[in-house]
Protein backbone atom coordinates (compact mmCIF):
# COMPACT_ATOMS: atom_id res chain seq x y z
CA UNK A 1 0.00 0.00 0.00
CA UNK A 2 1.10 3.63 -0.07
CA UNK A 3 3.63 5.06 2.10
CA UNK A 4 4.00 8.79 2.80
CA UNK A 5 6.80 10.25 4.77
CA UNK A 6 6.50 13.79 6.16
CA UNK A 7 9.42 15.99 7.41
CA UNK A 8 10.30 17.92 9.43
CA UNK A 9 8.37 16.20 12.49
CA UNK A 10 8.56 20.04 14.17
CA UNK A 11 9.42 23.07 12.81
CA UNK A 12 9.49 26.33 14.61
CA UNK A 13 9.73 29.56 12.35
CA UNK A 14 9.68 34.19 13.21
CA UNK A 15 6.80 35.40 12.40
CA UNK A 16 6.88 36.90 9.01
CA UNK A 17 9.00 34.51 8.10
CA UNK A 18 8.13 31.45 5.60
CA UNK A 19 7.79 27.75 6.11
CA UNK A 20 8.18 24.21 3.94
CA UNK A 21 6.87 21.08 4.97
CA UNK A 22 7.71 18.01 2.93
CA UNK A 23 6.25 14.89 1.65
CA UNK A 24 7.26 11.67 -0.16
CA UNK A 25 5.15 8.83 -1.70
CA UNK A 26 6.07 5.19 -2.70
CA UNK A 27 2.35 4.71 -4.80
CA UNK A 28 3.64 6.25 -8.91
CA UNK A 29 0.06 5.59 -8.86
CA UNK A 30 -1.73 7.98 -6.58
CA UNK A 31 -3.12 11.28 -8.04
CA UNK A 32 -4.08 13.45 -5.13
CA UNK A 33 -2.20 15.04 -2.59
CA UNK A 34 -4.02 17.31 -0.05
CA UNK A 35 -3.07 19.07 3.18
CA UNK A 36 -4.59 19.20 6.19
CA UNK A 37 -3.89 21.66 8.96
CA UNK A 38 -5.17 20.65 12.49
CA UNK A 39 -5.79 23.17 15.46
CA UNK A 40 -5.70 21.87 19.08
CA UNK A 41 -8.63 20.09 20.17
CA UNK A 42 -10.27 20.27 16.93
CA UNK A 43 -10.50 17.99 13.47
CA UNK A 44 -8.05 18.07 10.85
CA UNK A 45 -8.87 20.91 7.86
CA UNK A 46 -8.26 20.55 4.24
CA UNK A 47 -6.45 24.03 3.58
CA UNK A 48 -5.10 22.92 -0.49
CA UNK A 49 -4.71 20.29 -2.36
CA UNK A 50 -3.14 19.23 -5.92
CA UNK A 51 -3.97 16.37 -8.47
CA UNK A 52 -1.18 15.24 -10.34
CA UNK A 53 -2.17 17.03 -13.63
CA UNK A 54 -0.47 20.39 -12.16
CA UNK A 55 2.83 20.94 -10.64
CA UNK A 56 1.76 23.97 -8.47
CA UNK A 57 -0.70 25.21 -6.78
CA UNK A 58 -1.28 29.08 -4.93
CA UNK A 59 -3.92 29.80 -2.44
CA UNK A 60 -2.95 33.52 -0.82
CA UNK A 61 0.05 32.91 0.89
CA UNK A 62 0.02 28.95 1.10
CA UNK A 63 1.73 27.05 -1.67
CA UNK A 64 1.70 23.45 -3.36
CA UNK A 65 4.40 22.12 -5.30
CA UNK A 66 4.36 18.64 -7.28
CA UNK A 67 7.30 16.63 -8.33
CA UNK A 68 5.86 13.60 -10.00
CA UNK A 69 9.35 12.16 -11.13
CA UNK A 70 10.69 12.45 -7.44
CA UNK A 71 7.74 11.64 -6.07
CA UNK A 72 7.82 14.30 -3.41
CA UNK A 73 5.38 17.15 -2.87
CA UNK A 74 5.32 20.62 -0.57
CA UNK A 75 3.72 22.68 1.43
CA UNK A 76 4.70 26.63 1.35
CA UNK A 77 3.80 29.13 3.66
CA UNK A 78 4.61 32.45 3.52
CA UNK A 79 4.25 35.31 5.47
CA UNK A 80 3.83 33.45 8.51
CA UNK A 81 1.49 34.88 11.21
CA UNK A 82 0.64 33.38 14.70
CA UNK A 83 -2.43 31.53 13.48
CA UNK A 84 -0.84 29.09 10.97
CA UNK A 85 0.72 27.60 14.54
CA UNK A 86 -0.76 24.00 14.02
CA UNK A 87 -0.19 20.51 12.97
CA UNK A 88 0.13 20.14 9.41
CA UNK A 89 -1.04 16.84 7.32
CA UNK A 90 0.25 16.07 4.05
CA UNK A 91 -1.87 12.98 2.36
CA UNK A 92 -1.98 10.74 -0.87
CA UNK A 93 -4.58 8.75 -2.65
CA UNK A 94 -5.07 7.18 -5.94
CA UNK A 95 -8.49 7.23 -5.87
CA UNK A 96 -9.73 10.75 -5.28
CA UNK A 97 -10.71 11.71 -1.66
CA UNK A 98 -11.25 7.76 -0.60
CA UNK A 99 -8.43 5.99 1.05
CA UNK A 100 -6.34 9.17 1.98
CA UNK A 101 -3.00 8.10 3.79
CA UNK A 102 -1.44 10.25 5.70
CA UNK A 103 1.89 12.03 6.19
CA UNK A 104 2.66 11.74 10.24
CA UNK A 105 2.67 15.59 10.44
CA UNK A 106 4.62 18.21 11.50
CA UNK A 107 4.05 20.13 14.71
CA UNK A 108 4.58 24.04 13.24
CA UNK A 109 5.38 27.38 15.90
CA UNK A 110 5.13 30.38 14.78
CA UNK A 111 7.50 32.84 16.97
CA UNK A 112 6.16 35.99 17.77
CA UNK B 1 -24.18 23.81 8.81
CA UNK B 2 -23.27 22.39 11.76
CA UNK B 3 -20.62 19.96 10.75
CA UNK B 4 -20.05 16.80 11.97
CA UNK B 5 -20.95 16.26 14.95
CA UNK B 6 -19.01 13.72 17.13
CA UNK B 7 -20.43 12.06 20.49
CA UNK B 8 -19.41 11.70 23.46
CA UNK B 9 -16.61 14.13 23.32
CA UNK B 10 -14.19 12.15 25.95
CA UNK B 11 -15.09 8.59 27.15
CA UNK B 12 -13.02 6.95 29.92
CA UNK B 13 -13.66 3.30 30.37
CA UNK B 14 -12.22 0.55 31.88
CA UNK B 15 -10.71 -2.85 29.83
CA UNK B 16 -13.29 -5.21 29.21
CA UNK B 17 -16.35 -2.51 28.59
CA UNK B 18 -17.86 -2.01 25.73
CA UNK B 19 -17.37 1.54 23.78
CA UNK B 20 -19.62 3.05 21.32
CA UNK B 21 -18.80 6.03 19.33
CA UNK B 22 -21.44 7.92 17.28
CA UNK B 23 -21.03 10.10 14.33
CA UNK B 24 -23.88 12.37 12.74
CA UNK B 25 -22.97 13.31 9.18
CA UNK B 26 -23.28 16.63 6.78
CA UNK B 27 -26.42 16.00 5.29
CA UNK B 28 -26.07 15.35 1.98
CA UNK B 29 -22.69 13.57 2.15
CA UNK B 30 -22.73 10.70 0.98
CA UNK B 31 -19.62 9.16 2.31
CA UNK B 32 -18.43 8.81 5.61
CA UNK B 33 -15.15 8.08 6.93
CA UNK B 34 -13.88 6.52 10.33
CA UNK B 35 -10.45 7.63 11.39
CA UNK B 36 -8.20 6.66 14.85
CA UNK B 37 -5.34 8.92 15.51
CA UNK B 38 -2.24 8.35 17.69
CA UNK B 39 1.03 9.75 18.48
CA UNK B 40 2.63 6.06 17.42
CA UNK B 41 0.68 5.70 14.06
CA UNK B 42 -1.02 9.25 13.35
CA UNK B 43 -4.38 9.10 11.53
CA UNK B 44 -5.34 5.99 10.49
CA UNK B 45 -8.60 5.00 7.94
CA UNK B 46 -10.16 2.34 10.05
CA UNK B 47 -12.94 2.03 7.91
CA UNK B 48 -15.14 4.16 4.97
CA UNK B 49 -18.92 4.30 4.27
CA UNK B 50 -20.55 5.05 0.34
CA UNK B 51 -23.86 5.56 0.51
CA UNK B 52 -24.42 4.00 3.93
CA UNK B 53 -22.88 0.70 2.70
CA UNK B 54 -19.34 -0.46 4.16
CA UNK B 55 -17.17 -0.25 1.27
CA UNK B 56 -13.14 -1.08 3.03
CA UNK B 57 -12.84 -2.16 6.39
CA UNK B 58 -9.23 -3.04 5.87
CA UNK B 59 -8.29 -0.90 8.51
CA UNK B 60 -10.09 -2.23 11.13
CA UNK B 61 -7.45 -3.65 13.81
CA UNK B 62 -9.79 -6.83 14.34
CA UNK B 63 -12.56 -7.97 14.88
CA UNK B 64 -12.96 -6.35 18.44
CA UNK B 65 -13.61 -3.53 16.39
CA UNK B 66 -17.32 -2.88 14.25
CA UNK B 67 -19.25 -0.18 12.27
CA UNK B 68 -22.51 0.81 11.40
CA UNK B 69 -24.04 2.84 8.77
CA UNK B 70 -27.78 2.36 9.70
CA UNK B 71 -28.92 5.36 7.74
CA UNK B 72 -27.66 8.41 6.12
CA UNK B 73 -27.62 10.72 8.87
CA UNK B 74 -25.93 8.68 11.94
CA UNK B 75 -23.07 5.91 12.22
CA UNK B 76 -21.89 4.07 14.95
CA UNK B 77 -18.41 2.47 15.95
CA UNK B 78 -17.88 -0.17 18.93
CA UNK B 79 -15.47 -1.80 20.49
CA UNK B 80 -15.88 -4.71 22.24
CA UNK B 81 -14.11 -5.86 24.84
CA UNK B 82 -12.13 -2.46 24.85
CA UNK B 83 -8.41 -2.68 25.47
CA UNK B 84 -5.53 0.02 26.94
CA UNK B 85 -3.90 0.31 23.47
CA UNK B 86 -7.34 1.10 21.80
CA UNK B 87 -6.68 4.50 23.79
CA UNK B 88 -6.69 7.22 20.74
CA UNK B 89 -8.73 10.58 19.32
CA UNK B 90 -10.90 8.93 16.67
CA UNK B 91 -12.91 10.77 14.11
CA UNK B 92 -15.65 10.80 11.80
CA UNK B 93 -15.34 12.61 8.56
CA UNK B 94 -17.71 12.81 5.79
CA UNK B 95 -17.44 14.03 2.23
CA UNK B 96 -18.83 14.20 -1.26
CA UNK B 97 -16.71 11.04 -2.93
CA UNK B 98 -14.66 12.22 -6.07
CA UNK B 99 -12.38 10.82 -8.07
CA UNK B 100 -11.29 14.46 -8.40
CA UNK B 101 -10.82 14.85 -4.82
CA UNK B 102 -12.10 17.27 -2.55
CA UNK B 103 -12.63 17.93 1.05
CA UNK B 104 -12.85 15.38 4.36
CA UNK B 105 -15.08 17.67 6.48
CA UNK B 106 -13.93 16.05 9.96
CA UNK B 107 -15.83 16.01 13.35
CA UNK B 108 -13.50 17.51 16.22
CA UNK B 109 -13.35 13.93 17.61
CA UNK B 110 -13.69 11.87 20.72
CA UNK B 111 -10.70 11.03 23.14
CA UNK B 112 -11.01 7.73 24.27
CA UNK B 113 -8.85 6.40 27.51
CA UNK B 114 -9.10 2.76 28.35
CA UNK B 115 -7.61 1.94 31.67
Amino acid sequence: GENVEQHPSTLSVQEGDSAVIKCTYSDSASNYFPWYKQELGKGPQLIIDIRSNVGEKKDQRIAVTLNKTAKHFSLHITETQPEDSAVYFCAASKQGNEKLTFGTGTRLTIIP
Amino acid sequence: DAGVIQSPRHEVTEMGQEVTLRCKPISGHNSLFWYRQTMMRGLELLIYFNNNVPIDDSGMPEDRFSAKMPNASFSTLKIQPSEPRDSAVYFCASSLISGWGGPLHFGNGTRLTVT
